[in-house]
């Protein structure tokens, strides 16, 4: 059973403007979220997390927000780079051990 | 400040034959996670070792697949008479001494395990 869910495989957006990636969970254990970045060849690099007792978190470009009733959360990125063009992995827990959604793969669009 | 470092990065066996995959966590991290990716698919969670102590190994198969964490040295994932299936990426993750859970995990470039 796939808790952890990420609908789109692929994204393309234009440079400079947003970009929106999405994921979906089920587990209502689940009150940790992060997201994570991917190159080919390389293992994912962290991004940004939230707790659920918070409903947005903002790191420079990456902002986070988190609907819990509708067990959504949704990862903004603005203006968009070249060089977010990657997989991003959404990720989730009630604890160490994390559940990793299947990604999607980001191609910003110079 | 080095980051997780596994070795190697590519590991090519014949089926039957056995898997030593290795990890060393950052500096000044102890606790080490296993996590597995096949082809199309998300990280999957496979065990937490902290130094000489399994803490959670609920993702690990029950057979072929074991890891340790000794006092001094990396992490060793191991697989023992490897099959087809077993060919993934393998992915060690570490994240700080204090435990608590919702310290980040820091992860390695892994390694891409084929069986032939």
């Amino acid at each position: 059973d796939q808790q952890v869910k990420q609908n789109s495989p692929s994204l393309s957006v234009q440079e400079g403007r947003i970009s929106i990636l999405n994921c979906d969970y089920t587990n209502s254990m689940f009150d940790y979220f992060l997201w994570y970045k991917k190159y080919p060849a390389e293992g994912p690099t962290f991004l940004i997390s939230i707790s659920s007792i918070k409903d947005k978190n903002e790191d420079g470009r990456f902002t986070v927000f988190l609907n819990k009733s509708a067990k959504h959360l949704s990862l903004h990125i603005v203006p968009s780079q070249p060089g977010d063009s990657a997989v991003y992995f959404c990720a989730a827990g009630p604890n160490e051990k994390l559940t990793f959604g299947t990604g999607t793969r980001l191609t910003i669009i110079p | 400040n080095a980051g997780v470092m596994q070795n190697p990065r590519h590991l090519v066996r014949r089926r039957g034959q056995e898997a030593r995959l290795r990890c060393s966590p950052m500096k000044g991290h102890s606790h080490v996670y296993w996590y597995r990716q096949l082809p199309e698919e998300g990280l999957k969670f496979m065990v937490y070792l902290q130094k000489e102590n399994i803490i959670d190994e609920s993702g690990m198969p029950k057979e072929r697949f074991s890891a340790e964490f000794p006092k001094e040295g990396p992490s060793i994932l191991r697989i023992q008479q490897v099959v087809r299936g077993d060919s993934a990426a393998y992915f060690c993750a570490s994240s700080p001494v204090s435990g608590s859970r919702t310290d980040t995990q820091y992860f390695g470039p892994g390694t891409r395990l084929t069986v032939l």
